[in-house]
């Protein structure tokens, strides 16, 4: 009941591209949907976050799709570049005490 | 730009050791937590903390585990009696606010090897 469950495992995507990453909760507990970038060696950092009562989030090239009936939402991101090379992780937050439960992570390539 | 910092970055440990790891969360904030990351798995959350209490733990955090804040600025990660799965990439985070929207800084881990 606490899963959230995330793919694609590994996407490669053309410089310029569209990477879409879709993600599906079961526990409407979660009052809050973010979504983690992992750098090799580095931790976890936000990239950026939605609540479930708005459809859509945009900032820059990052736009997340919340679909609160079907409880899926994704992360596009648009003019991918190689620098957005990562493992990209969903997540879904309890509003009581903040606990991450995090989906199982998308490895993104953007090849040259 | 304040960050959360981790040491060791690397221990490497006899199984049925006990092993501490160290992490300086970022200095007003008050929530901290721990989760694990088993080699290709996912970040699985282990514990949180506050007011010098430990808040929630998971079905992960047994006897073995325990967290605590031993001065103003560390918090620290104990494995009792080290087990083979107990090998992964620990991760200390905290946040300014324990609530759903307060954004958690994760500090870069200490990959725990057990032998």
């Amino acid at each position: 009941q606490q899963q959230v469950k995330q793919s694609p495992q590994s996407l490669i995507v053309q410089k310029g591209g569209i990477s879409i990453i879709n993600c599906a909760y079961e526990n409407t507990a979660f009052d809050y949907f973010p979504w983690y970038q992992q750098f090799p060696g580095k931790g976890p950092a936000l990239l950026i976050a939605i609540r479930p009562d708005v459809s859509e989030k945009k900032e820059g090239r990052f736009t997340i799709s919340f679909n609160k009936s079907a409880k899926q939402f994704s992360l596009h991101i648009m003019d991918s570049q190689p620098g957005d090379s990562a493992t990209y992780f969903c997540a879904g937050v309890f509003n009581q005490g903040g606990k991450l439960i995090f989906g199982q992570g998308t490895e993104l390539s953007v090849k040259p | 730009e304040p960050e959360v910092t981790q040491t060791p970055s690397h221990q490497v440990t006899q199984m049925g050791q006990e092993v501490i790891l160290r992490c300086v969360p970022i200095s007003n904030h008050l929530y901290f937590y721990w989760y694990r990351q088993i080699l290709g798995q996912k970040v699985e959350f282990l514990v949180s903390f506050y007011n010098n209490e430990i808040s929630e733990k998971s079905e992960i955090f047994d006897d073995q585990f325990s967290v605590e804040r031993p001065d103003g600025s560390n918090f620290t990660l104990k494995i009792r009696s080290t087990k083979l799965e107990d090998s992964a990439m620990y991760f200390c985070a905290s946040s300014a606010g324990g609530g759903s929207t307060d954004t958690q800084y994760f500090g870069p881990g200490t990959r725990l090897t057990v032998l």
